[in-house]
């Protein structure tokens, strides 16, 4: 069965540094998000990803953060410079619409950020 | 109003009982309701979903209750199994966009004891 994969699956940092996220989302799906699950909290929106563009995007993705999907299959996140407060699960999804424009979105297992 | 307010936040339910998390939200303009489950370390599976035209749906041993006028929905696990053990995350999204970003409640911890 296909499944979104993502990489590195933890990743420490020190504050300040970059860090690029990396998801292959399924193949042949057109939607991709990223989530955040801060330690024991929900799972929060990041940003959203369609046609190339960025269709929307929380309060918490502000100029630090930037995604791209630079081939046909890779999608990234990128924190130009971490907090300690962006250590956290990151999630990549990814989903397709159906003629009846039901969406099910597929996530990954999740990227592990720890900023120190 | 982009809330989805989620309970209990933890539940411990004996072998062949049954496990209900409910969820409530105030937003109408919510019309796909989808739970799903995680496991320690992985990221969220959908277990099931329902628009709000539909009452309940059912699959398996999982079933969905969903009270349009309460604006509130819950998920039944009937003969609830240990390996029925995990986090579970009521969500809620809307049309509008190109995309449907969606909106978590704060997950319920269960525990099946054998």
């Amino acid at each position: 069965e296909p499944e979104v994969t993502q990489t590195p699956s933890h990743q420490v940092t020190q504050m300040g540094q970059e860090v690029i996220l990396r998801c292959v989302p399924i193949s042949n799906h057109l939607y991709f998000y990223w989530y955040r699950q801060i330690l024991g909290q929900k799972v929060e929106f990041l940003v959203s990803f369609y046609n190339n563009e960025i269709s929307e995007k929380s309060e918490i993705f502000d100029d630090q953060f930037s995604v791209e999907r630079p081939d046909g299959s890779n999608f990234t996140l990128k924190i130009r410079s971490t907090k300690l407060e962006d250590s956290a699960m990151y999630f990549c999804a990814s989903s397709h619409r159906t003629s009846g424009s039901t969406e099910t979105q597929y996530f990954g297992p999740g990227t592990r950020l720890l900023v120190l | 109003q982009q809330q989805v307010k989620q309970s209990p936040q933890s539940l411990i339910v004996q072998k062949g009982g049954i496990s209900i998390i409910n969820c409530a939200y105030e937003n109408t303009a919510f019309d796909y309701f989808p739970w799903y489950q995680q496991f320690p370390g992985k990221g969220p599976a959908l277990l099931i979903a329902i628009r709000p035209d539909v009452s309940e749906k059912k699959e398996g041993r999982f079933t969905i209750s969903f009270n349009k006028s309460a604006k509130q929905f819950s998920l039944h696990i009937m003969d609830s199994q240990p390996g029925d053990s995990a986090t579970y995350f009521c969500a809620a999204s809307m049309k509008g966009g190109a995309t449907n970003k969606l909106i978590f409640g704060t997950g319920t911890l269960l525990a099946v004891q054998p």
